[in-house]
């Protein structure tokens, strides 16, 4: 058990562009966990998968944003048309069951020329 | 309306100090779980304890403990004898509908805690 894995730690890119950032959650953890973090402020919730369902996805999400949890493992999250306003830590998390706490990933730190 | 609300933004206490970080919370669910992370300056999010909405006793996991207080919705963490690596930033989150699957855990803007020697 390596704990949740995020790649790449760090992504600079240039106004426009898309990213993709990939999350590895804890093998046995079938609900996992996609936040978004500026400075000195909470996590804010982006969407939720339980095995390969998205279940959940905030409102806050523009459409630029998309996640996808093929056979249940790893997850992506693609932004396309990337803008200034989604320079940010984007965190993964990963729980097993609905009563457990989540494991966070160290996150990927984007920043957007 | 936010969910989670947590009204410090920074704290400060002396090292083998107790203190109390407050978090108050919004929800007409009967079923619903409190839960304290700690975020150090190095980034990474550490779970600290956890309070079920239908828990008769106020959770507690070594010098962390929380401070439950529901009809006043609030779910205070208190940390004992406080030590220079406590200092961090610290989140009260919530997930109503234990129970069911597609509800996800919502955090507070959190409070920053520094401990002096």
């Amino acid at each position: 058990d390596t704990g949740v894995s995020q790649d790449p730690r760090h992504k600079i890119t240039k106004r426009g562009q898309n990213v993709t950032f990939r999350c590895d959650p804890i093998s046995e953890h079938n609900r996992l966990y996609w936040y978004r973090q500026t400075l000195g402020q909470g996590p804010e919730f982006l969407t939720y998968f339980q095995n390969e369902a998205q279940l959940e996805k905030s409102r806050l999400l523009s459409d630029r944003f998309s996640a996808e949890r093929p056979k249940g493992s790893f997850s992506t999250l693609e932004i396309q048309r990337t803008e200034q306003g989604d320079s940010a830590m984007y965190l993964c998390a990963s729980s097993l069951g609905l009563r457990e706490k989540l494991f966070f990933g160290s996150g990927t730190q984007l920043s957007v020329l | 309306a936010q969910k989670i609300t947590q009204t410090q933004p920074g704290m400060f206490v002396q090292e083998k100090e107790a203190v109390t970080l407050d978090c108050t919370y919004d929800t007409s669910d009967p079923s619903y779980g409190l839960f304290w992370y700690k975020q150090p300056s190095s980034g990474e999010m550490i779970f600290l304890i956890y309070q079920g909405s239908y828990d008769q006793q106020n959770a507690t996991e070594g010098r962390y403990s929380l401070n439950f207080q529901k009809a006043r919705k609030s779910a205070n963490l208190v940390i004992s004898a406080s030590q220079l690596g406590d200092s961090a930033m610290y989140f009260c989150a919530m997930r109503e509908s234990m129970d069911q699957a597609g509800t996800a855990l919502i955090f507070g803007k959190g409070t920053t805690l520094s401990v002096s020697s």
